[in-house]
């Protein structure tokens, strides 16, 4: 497809239970972040890849929080031992190189994760 | 400690007035500001971007205004359509390339017919 796509776009966990997040970026996009979106928040930062290099990951909550990009296009977000205080909208966004006219980030629909 | 803040959580604005959005941050080392807008269960979508360099930019009906020394910038979309009732999410990053960026609580607009 032409945009970002995500799966699954609604997961229910029990506490304590491990989730996979799937991002499928646009194809051709180096760059893959994704953000975790609380209820009536804006968007929070939780990691940055470049092809497969995770270049950042200050924004990941705890070492339950994992991601991966191993080939450099789909991404995983990994949580394992789910609390209720994970339960967000997670967005995955994607980028091409960066420039002055290629800056702008394009968002996925989301998974909506409830933990209960 | 959020560095972006949209201080109003809802607009209302009849259809074919102007809607202004305002945005305000903290961070003097934000160099480059964009808006998206979201409709529910999507994600959201770039509307229109601004770097630090220009005061204005326009796309159509949308244009940010930004006033560096205050921090603050705006959004005005005339004349507004009921199709612009979304949730409109204001954006700060470091500089234009930069990964990172910085996301306010986000705007409910309603466009009254």
């Amino acid at each position: 497809g032409a945009g970002v796509s995500q799966s699954p776009r609604y997961k229910v966990a029990k506490r304590g239970q491990d989730v996979a997040l799937r991002c499928d970026p646009i194809s051709g996009h180096v760059s893959l972040f994704w953000y975790q979106q609380a209820l009536g928040q804006g968007p929070e930062f939780l990691t940055y890849f470049q092809n497969e290099a995770q270049l950042d990951k200050s924004g990941l909550p705890s070492d339950r929080f994992f991601a991966e990009r191993p080939e450099g296009s789909v991404s995983t977000l990994k949580i394992q031992r789910t609390q209720q205080e994970d339960s967000a909208v997670y967005l995955c966004a994607s980028r091409g190189l960066a420039g002055i006219s290629t800056d702008t980030q394009y968002f996925g629909p989301g998974t909506r994760l409830t933990v209960l | 400690d959020q560095q972006v803040k949209q201080n109003s959580p809802s607009l209302s604005v009849q259809e074919g007035r102007i809607s202004i959005l305002n945005c305000d941050y903290t961070n003097s080392m934000f160099d480059y500001f964009l808006w998206y807008k979201k409709y529910p269960a999507e994600g959201p979508t770039f509307l229109i971007s601004i770097s630090s360099i220009k005061d204005k930019n326009e796309d159509g009906r949308f244009t940010v205004f930004l006033n560096k020394s205050a921090k603050h910038l705006s959004l005005h979309i005339v004349p507004s359509q009921p199709g612009d009732s979304a949730v409109y999410f204001c954006a700060a990053s470091g500089s234009v390339g930069d990964y990172k960026l910085s996301f306010g609580a986000g705007t409910t607009v309603t466009v009254r017919a």
